[in-house]
C-alpha cells in the first residue's frame, strides 16, 4: 500500500513549456484533488474530482487542466508555464464525503516546481 | 464561495505553555473539519479532526472545539514541546461538493 504517489519531486521549466504532474493512489479513494502551496497563502485548491470521469474547478484553476479517466490517477497539466506557477504542488485523496465514512485526506510528497 | 480564515499567522510560545489557533468558515454546508501539521519540507499530515455533529474532541495534548452557530473552530495544544514546532492548517470540507478548503496556516514556534 503506497498511499498517494506524486512524480516528479522536483522540476524546472522554462516559461511557455508544458508538463504533466502525475498523481496516483492505491486506496480506492473516490475523491482526489490538487493544491498549490505558496508562502503565506496556505494550500489553495486548483482542481478536484469526486470520481472517475468527473472533475471540477477549485479556487485557482486558471492555467491548469485535469482529467480523471481512472479511479487511481489524477494528472495535473500545465498548459503554458508561467513564473507565477512557481510553487509546491500537492495531490491529495480521500473517500467521498457522501460515503459517510472517514474522509481523511492523504497527501502525496509534493512537487517543487520552478518556472524560469 | 467557500472560504476559511485562520489566525494567527505566527505564534511563539514557551515550552510547556498552551497554544490556540482559531479558524472561521463561510460555507454552512461544511461538515468535516480537520487539522493538519506540516513539518519543514514534508507533506501535511492529519493530527485531529471533528465532524459537525460533535462539539469537542480530544486526543492527548491536542483538542479541537467546534461552534457551528458561529462557524468557527479552534485547535488547542497543551504542554507544548519543541517538536510541536511546525505549520498548522485548519480546513473545512463541504458536505455538498466535497471540496476541502484550507486556511492560510499558522507557524508555531515552541521555544525551549
Amino acid at each position: 500500500n503506497a498511499g498517494v504517489t506524486q512524480t516528479p519531486k522536483f522540476q524546472v521549466l522554462k516559461t511557455g513549456q508544458s508538463m504533466t504532474l502525475q498523481c496516483a493512489q492505491d486506496m480506492n479513494h473516490e475523491y482526489m484533488s490538487w493544491y498549490r502551496q505558496d508562502p503565506g497563502m496556505g494550500l489553495r485548491l486548483i482542481h478536484y474530482s469526486v470520481g472517475a470521469g468527473i472533475t471540477d474547478q477549485g479556487e485557482v484553476p486558471n492555467g491548469y487542466n485535469v482529467s480523471r479517466s481512472t479511479t487511481e490517477d489524477f494528472p495535473l497539466r500545465l498548459l503554458s508555464a508561467a513564473p507565477s506557477q512557481t510553487s509546491v504542488y500537492f495531490c491529495a485523496s480521500s473517500y467521498s464525503t457522501f460515503r459517510g465514512s472517514d474522509t481523511e485526506a492523504f497527501f502525496g510528497q509534493g512537487t517543487r516546481l520552478t518556472v524560469v | 464561495g467557500e472560504n476559511v480564515e485562520q489566525h494567527p499567522s505566527t505564534l511563539s510560545v514557551q515550552e510547556g505553555d498552551s497554544a490556540v489557533i482559531k479558524c472561521t468558515y463561510s460555507d454552512s454546508a461544511s461538515n468535516y473539519f480537520p487539522w493538519y501539521k506540516q513539518e519543514l519540507g514534508k507533506r501535511p499530515q492529519l493530527i485531529i479532526d471533528i465532524r459537525s455533529n460533535v462539539g469537542e474532541k480530544k486526543d492527548q495534548r491536542i483538542a479541537v472545539t467546534l461552534n457551528k452557530t458561529a462557524k468557527h473552530f479552534s485547535l488547542h495544544i497543551t504542554e507544548t514541546q519543541p517538536e510541536d514546532s511546525a505549520v498548522y492548517f485548519c480546513a473545512a470540507r463541504s458536505g455538498n461538493t466535497g471540496k476541502l478548503i484550507f486556511g492560510q496556516g499558522t507557524t508555531l514556534q515552541v521555544k525551549p
